[in-house]
C-alpha cells in the first residue's frame, strides 16, 4: 500500500479564497482523522471519521472550516474563507479497525495564507 | 487543561548518550502512542502501549499505569535519532473513542 495520500504538498493562497485539502487512507482503514500542526499550539485533532461518518469534530476551528468524507477512499478538508491564521501543516490519519490501533500519518500538506 | 504532558521540551546531547524523555497522563487516558518527527515534517509512529514495555531496535518505550507514566529511551543514541519526539494518549471508551490528545513533543539533537 502506498500508505496515506495528501494533496496538495504546499499550498500558498490568499487571504478569503478557498482552500481545499484532500486525503486518501490507507485502504480498509475504518478511521480517518485531520489534525493541524502549528508552532503556537503544536498538534491538534480537527475532526475524526468512523466508517466515513463523522464522530468528534469539536476540534474544528470555526465555521470556515469543513470536512467530508464522500467514501471510505477519500476525505476533504475545506477552509472558506481562509485568514493568514490558518497557516499550519495539516496531516491526515488512518487507523485500522478501531481509533485505538496505531494510526499511520500522510505527509501532510503545509498551508500558507498570506 | 492538557491531558498529556510531555518533558523535556528540548534535549541535547552527544552521540552515544543514553537518553529520556518523559511523558505524564491524565485520568481517562487508557493508552499512549510515542510519534517522531523528522525534520523533513513527516510522522511515523513508534509504539503504541498500554501496559509494560516494548523495544525496537535502540529504542525502548515504557508505560506505568497506576503512575500515569511513560518514557522513551533511546540507548547509544545517534545523529539520525534527531527529531521531534511526540507522546499521545488516546482514550477507549465513549464519545472520544480514537480521539488522541498531544504533547508539544520533545525536540531531540544529538551531536556527533
Amino acid at each position: 500500500d502506498a500508505g496515506v495520500i495528501q494533496s496538495p504538498r504546499h499550498e500558498v493562497t490568499e487571504m478569503g479564497q478557498e482552500v481545499t485539502l484532500r486525503c486518501k487512507p490507507i485502504s480498509g482503514h475504518d478511521y480517518l482523522f485531520w489534525y493541524r500542526q502549528t508552532m503556537m499550539r503544536g498538534l491538534e485533532l480537527l475532526i475524526y471519521f468512523n466508517n466515513n461518518v463523522p464522530i468528534d469534530d469539536s476540534g474544528m476551528p470555526e465555521d470556515r472550516f469543513s470536512a467530508k468524507m464522500p467514501n471510505a477512499s477519500f476525505s476533504t478538508l475545506k477552509i472558506q474563507p481562509s485568514e493568514p491564521r490558518d497557516s499550519a501543516v495539516y496531516f491526515c490519519a488512518s487507523s485500522y479497525r478501531t481509533g485505538s490501533d496505531e494510526q499511520y500519518f500522510g505527509p501532510g500538506t503545509r498551508l500558507t495564507v498570506t | 487543561k492538557n491531558e498529556v504532558e510531555q518533558s523535556p521540551q528540548n534535549l541535547t546531547a552527544q552521540e552515544g548518550e543514553f537518553i529520556t524523555i518523559n511523558c505524564s497522563y491524565s485520568v481517562g487516558i487508557s493508552a499512549l502512542h510515542w510519534l517522531q518527527q523528522h525534520p523533513g515534517g513527516g510522522i511515523v509512529s513508534l509504539f503504541m502501549l498500554s501496559s509494560g514495555k516494548k523495544k525496537h531496535g535502540r529504542l525502548i518505550a515504557t508505560i506505568n499505569i497506576q503512575e500515569k507514566h511513560s518514557s522513551l529511551h533511546i540507548t547509544a543514541s545517534h545523529p539520525r535519532d534527531s527529531a521531534v519526539y511526540i507522546c499521545a494518549g488516546h482514550t477507549d471508551r465513549g464519545s472520544t473513542l480514537g480521539r488522541l490528545y498531544f504533547g508539544r513533543g520533545t525536540q531531540l539533537t544529538v551531536w556527533p
